[in-house]
């Protein structure tokens, strides 16, 4: 079991850029999640998606877009990147019992 | 969600016992506490959890007050890999309709000393 994994690990983008953060797990989890983290800051939540064929908007969802593309994979897709969207980016997953699982982050600086 | 209110940080001596506290006066009675840590640069980690009963796994122990108003983490023997900021979260379970996002408050910052 490779658990959640992400990629890219590290990315660096120029303002304007687009790109698209992978997030897949293979622990057959209903549920999946995307937050952010800012420097010594607590997790935000971006997007989530509940079970495949649903995505809800989470905290801070401004300038992101996802899409649950399958039971095990859900992409989260920065349109035109800011240097406020410089963070690092985690995805997570759970099953029913509310216990999250997450990968090892994006760290994504926009210049 | 409860509030939570953690110690900032701790120190604990390799090998030794680690206890960390929570204290979570206004929870209710169907609100469950779970513990996760974040190692440094790493995605967060779930410990464990549990409603008013104590419960252990492989990683840690939790033992909850009978008036459930506080709980404590313990980590039997601690290494110099769980140091790490550890958060206690109360919250309802996603069962119950509630919000599933995680809110992770500042937490406890243990280091475990050689």
């Amino acid at each position: 079991n490779a658990g959640v994994t992400q990629t890219p690990k590290f990315q660096v983008l120029k303002t304007g850029q687009s790109m698209t953060l992978q997030c897949a797990q293979d622990m057959n989890h209903n549920s999946m999640y995307w937050y952010r983290q800012d420097p010594g800051m607590g997790l935000r939540l971006i997007y989530y998606s509940a079970s495949e064929g649903t995505t809800d908007k989470g905290e801070v969802p401004n300038g992101y877009n996802v899409s649950r593309l399958n039971k095990r994979e859900f992409s989260l897709r920065l349109e035109s990147a800011a240097p406020s969207q410089t963070s690092v980016y985690f995805c997570a997953s759970t099953l029913y019992t509310d216990t999250q699982y997450f990968g090892p982050g994006t760290r994504l600086t926009v210049l | 969600d409860a509030k939570t209110t953690q110690p900032p940080s701790m120190d604990c001596a390799e090998g030794r016992a680690a206890n960390l506290p929570c204290n979570h006066s206004t929870i209710s009675g169907n609100e469950y506490v779970y513990w996760y840590r974040q190692i440094h640069s790493q995605g967060p980690q779930y410990i464990i959890h549990g409603l008013k009963n104590n419960e252990t796994n492989e990683m840690a122990s939790l033992i909850i007050t009978e008036d459930r108003k506080s709980s404590t983490l313990i980590l039997p023997h601690a290494t110099l890999r769980d140091t790490a900021v550890y958060y206690c979260i109360v919250r309802l379970p996603a069962y119950s309709g509630s919000a599933r996002q995680l809110t992770f408050g500042s937490g406890t910052q243990l280091t475990v000393l050689p």
